[in-house]
């Protein structure tokens, strides 16, 4: 059974804290993905990776990092977190291209 | 640029039929996605079209028709179960395929 597992289900962090959250995959898939979810926004992406060591910008990168030192490892970090960056975050994978993601269970970051 | 619309929330009796819409504008099309996530989970992918016409997978069906710009989810013989959340999706239009821009969903409750 294919996975993307996510470090944490559910984490509460304070004001000004470096959070680091971390998506593994088993599926041997190039591309690997952070979204945060919020209500009536729907899915927006943070970061993306085609390969290791490699990382682009998505649409709201602001106040986030990312790592990939290996092909099935992709962190986010929040360099400093925020009551902002309380959200829904899911990782997600594929392989090549226009081909299903999927998904992780998703970590739901509160910030307080 | 890049949009996808579909309604936010829609209601309907479970044994019903159901037509979620979705329209987008994008300036390459490279097929449009469906993905199911139920609450506080992951989302799951349903279908791919690249074709225009109708594909049936059990009592989830997908259409497209490129010319309008428009998709839309049928799901047949609804059950309580189907009450998520349904994302449609199409790759990003300035990183290439293997990237998914994602609407803001429609959230689908099912009634008895």
């Amino acid at each position: 059974d294919v996975k993307v597992t996510q470090s944490s289900r559910y984490l509460v962090k304070r004001t000004g804290e470096k959070v680091f959250l971390e998506c593994v995959q088993d599926m041997d898939h190039e591309n690997m993905f952070w979204y945060r979810q919020d209500p009536g926004l729907g899915l927006r992406l943070i970061y993306f990776s085609y390969d290791v060591k490699m990382k682009e910008k998505g649409d709201i990168p602001e106040g986030y990092s990312v790592s990939r030192e290996k092909k099935e490892r992709f962190s986010l970090i929040l360099e400093s977190a925020s009551t902002n960056q309380t959200s829904m975050y899911l990782c997600a994978s594929s392989s090549g291209q226009l081909s299903e993601a999927f998904f992780g269970q998703g970590t739901r970051l509160t910030v307080v | 640029g890049q949009n996808i619309d579909q309604p936010t929330e829609m209601t309907a009796t479970e044994g019903a039929i159901v037509q979620i819409n979705c329209t987008y504008q994008t300036s390459g099309f490279n097929g449009l996605f469906w993905y199911q996530q139920h609450a506080g989970e992951a989302p799951t992918f349903l279908s791919y079209n690249v074709l225009d016409g109708l594909e049936e997978k059990g009592r989830f069906s997908s259409f497209l028709s490129r010319s309008k710009g428009y998709s839309y989810l049928l799901l047949k013989e609804l059950q309580m179960k189907d009450s998520a959340s349904y994302l449609c999706a199409a790759p990003r239009e300035e990183t290439g395929a293997n990237n998914l821009f994602f609407g803001t969903g429609t959230r689908l409750t099912v009634i008895p």
